[in-house]
């Protein structure tokens, strides 16, 4: 399957600590991008990173991108409850398609 | 306001009963796609397309059609829908492809009995 793999699959922690979330997948990727998840409702895009960058920052979000390892991370500083979502990587694999990794269900308690 | 819409939200049909999804983005992006969301699988693309009357399959195409008619709309059809298509279903368009942000709409749950 070219489908993502996320760790962890559930991660709890409390407020103002960081989250860390990874992704590894298996295929050359042009980019590689994050969404957040609200219980079942539509999907939010967060960051974008592409094949030739490492690393990417927006607000309290950063993203590394290891092509040599087909992984990514997504580090969320400073958490707050309104965090808590789940949260998928994204990848474009060929032409048109894209993958999602199976996501990680992050709980943030205030 | 920028948006993709989708109706409708939830649908109760019968198998074998021919269903229609409409998904709509006011954004003149070119790329749209289909995804559904399973438990303990996550999304997974059905169809998608990149400009009108241009659409080839995801990883999850069988059950589903879909058109492109004109470049706001792409509807999902189920010709003879089954209970294993019992999902959440997501629309998502974006500028030019999968190297730009997707825009997703809000979900079709579909129960099919």
């Amino acid at each position: 399957s070219q489908q993502g793999e996320e760790d962890p699959q559930a991660l709890s922690i409390q407020e103002g600590e960081n989250a860390t979330m990874n992704c590894s997948y298996k295929t050359s990727i042009n980019n590689l991008q994050w969404y957040r998840q609200n219980s079942g409702r539509g999907l939010v895009h967060l960051i974008l990173i592409r094949s030739n960058e490492r690393e990417k920052h927006s607000g309290r979000l950063r993203v590394t991108l290891d092509t040599s390892k087909k992984s990514s991370s997504l580090l969320i500083t400073a958490s707050r409850a309104a965090d808590t979502a789940s949260y998928f990587c994204v990848f474009g694999t060929s032409y048109g398609k894209l993958t999602f990794g199976q996501g990680t269900i992050l709980t943030v308690h205030p | 306001e920028a948006q993709v819409t989708q109706n409708p939200r939830y649908l109760i049909t019968v198998t074998g009963k021919k269903l229609t999804v409409t998904c709509s983005q006011n954004m003149n992006h070119e790329y749209m796609s289909w995804y559904r969301q399973d438990p303990g699988l996550g999304l997974r693309q059905i169809y998608y397309s990149m400009n009108v009357e241009v659409t080839d399959k995801g990883d999850v195409p069988e059950g589903y059609k879909v058109s492109r008619k004109e470049k706001r709309n792409f509807p999902l059809i189920l010709e003879s829908p089954s209970p294993n298509q019992t999902s959440l279903y997501f629309c998502a368009s974006s500028y030019q492809g999968i190297g730009y942000e997707q825009y997703f709409g809000p979900g079709t749950r579909l129960t099919v009995t």
